[in-house]
């Protein structure tokens, strides 16, 4: 099946910093990308959709200037977290769009769980 | 708007159990409902889905039936193994290819 890596897997953080997660398709090409975040006990809930060479689309509440998304190749997207802060600890996973058209099929990442002190 | 609830875990049981994760959902018009599972430090999964009512989805033991009547999508299998122990989240959608997931159930299988 289609590898998707998602790098870091847990990551800890002070107050203020600024983290990047990236997220690779291994052995395809993903020209959408989903990412999307999980608060303990709640559901995944999708921030944004990102096509490679466009800007992201982000969903209602979701701060573009806070979770920067770039999806500069067909195989690479990173999401940044800027200044963060306690508020965004978080589980963020990617989820990569992969096929040819008719059979795409959602891929997605092993997650990173971001803890900001 | 879309959402799905499905029943709080952890599920603890021991192996050739029944299992059932319960799952019912709220949309408008006539969404596709899914499965996925995620093993531990792995992503998620698709298991199974099913797109239409009484279309039985099934994969590995496991098989849903989407029902329209009761708006529900439940997870069974007739016997776990402790290589079933994962994270089982129901999720719908009716937008493509961005599903509506539900918070996710922990299943642990004990030898």
């Amino acid at each position: 099946g289609a590898v998707v890596s998602q790098h870091p897997s847990r990551v800890i953080c002070k107050s203020g910093t600024s983290v990047k997660i990236e997220c690779r398709s291994l052995d395809f090409q993903a020209t959408t990308m989903f990412w999307y975040r999980q608060f303990p006990k709640q559901s995944l809930m999708l921030m944004a959709t990102s096509n490679e060479g466009s800007k992201a689309t982000y969903e209602q509440g979701v701060e573009k200037d806070k979770f920067l998304i770039n999806h500069a190749s067909l195989t690479l997207s990173t999401l940044t977290v800027t200044s963060a802060h306690p508020e965004d600890s978080s589980f963020y996973i990617c989820s990569p769009l992969g096929g040819d058209g008719a059979k795409n099929i959602q891929y997605f990442g092993a997650g990173t769980r971001l803890s900001v002190l | 708007g879309n959402s799905v609830t499905q029943m709080e875990g952890p599920v603890t049981l021991s192996e050739e159990a029944f299992l059932t994760i319960n799952c019912t959902y709220t949309a408008t018009g006539y969404p596709s409902l899914f499965w996925y599972v995620q093993y531990p430090g792995e992503g998620l999964q698709l298991l199974l889905k099913a797109t239409k009512a009484d279309d039985k989805g099934s994969n590995k033991g496991f098989e849903a039936t989407y029902r329209k009547e009761t708006t529900s999508f439940h997870l069974e299998k007739g016997s776990v193994q402790v290589s079933d122990s994962a994270v089982y989240f129901c999720a719908l959608s009716d937008r493509g290819y961005i599903p509506t997931f539900g918070r996710g159930t922990s299943l642990i299988v004990h030898p």
